[in-house]
């Protein structure tokens, strides 16, 4: 099946850093999403792209779209405790969401 | 407007009980996805359902598993008998029709099974 391999597994950061976290596949997805889910909650969509190339902001994220389609990143800027959570890169197959395993995101302050 | 509602939060049981978990779709959304979070497979989609009618089981793990969407508000989740290798958090998300890349999830049932 298909499957998404997303660096880094978890990540440590000091208050004010840039995060930098990518999302890749052997697959070709026409739609790529990035997702935070913070303890004891479900995940909450950050970020939806949906052409090739594409370069979309929120805030202090920034995510792109692969040009080959096959891979995303997702950059925060200037972190801040609250952005600790883990991370999710999920790719649309028709009407699912494959998702990836996740990058744990600490902070320090 | 109130998001995805499942309950319970909290599901701790023995090995052979039957598990009915509950969830309650954002009103006018017509997609609902039941998905599985461990730790070892992250997070899987077991069923998803459009208009109340399962389209797509074949994530669901075993016949121990089974889904139902009786109307558009209500869908339960059932694991009968259950096992401690159940043990997750399972999640329902809804979404638009055809919306799949705009899912919202609800908080989520974490069961555990002794």
């Amino acid at each position: 099946g298909q499957q998404l391999n997303q660096s880094p597994q978890s990540m440590f950061i000091q208050e004010g850093e840039d995060v930098s976290m990518n999302c890749t596949s052997s697959s070709i997805f026409n739609t790529w999403l990035w997702y935070k889910q913070d303890p004891g909650e479900g995940p909450v969509l950050l970020i939806a792209l949906y052409k090739a190339g594409e370069l979309t902001s929120n805030g202090r994220l920034t995510a792109q779209f692969g040009i080959t389609r096959k891979d995303s990143f997702l950059n925060i800027s200037a972190s801040i405790p609250s952005d600790v959570g883990i991370y999710f890169c999920a790719g649309r197959a028709g009407n699912k969401l494959v998702f990836g395993a996740g990058t744990i995101l600490r902070v320090k302050s | 407007d109130a998001g995805v509602i499942q309950s319970p939060r909290h599901e701790v049981t023995e090995m052979g009980q039957e598990v009915t978990l509950r969830c309650k779709p954002i009103s006018g959304h017509n997609s609902l996805f039941w998905y599985r979070q461990t730790m070892m497979r992250g997070l899987e989609l077991l069923i998803y359902f459009n208009n109340n009618v399962p389209i797509d089981d074949s994530g669901m793990p075993e016949d121990r598993f089974s889904a139902k969407m009786p109307n558009a508000s209500f869908s339960t989740l059932k694991i009968q008998p259950s096992e401690p290798r159940d043990s997750a958090v399972y999640f329902c998300a809804s979404s638009l029709p055809g919306r799949a890349d705009t899912q919202y999830f609800g908080p989520g049932t974490r069961l555990t099974v002794l």
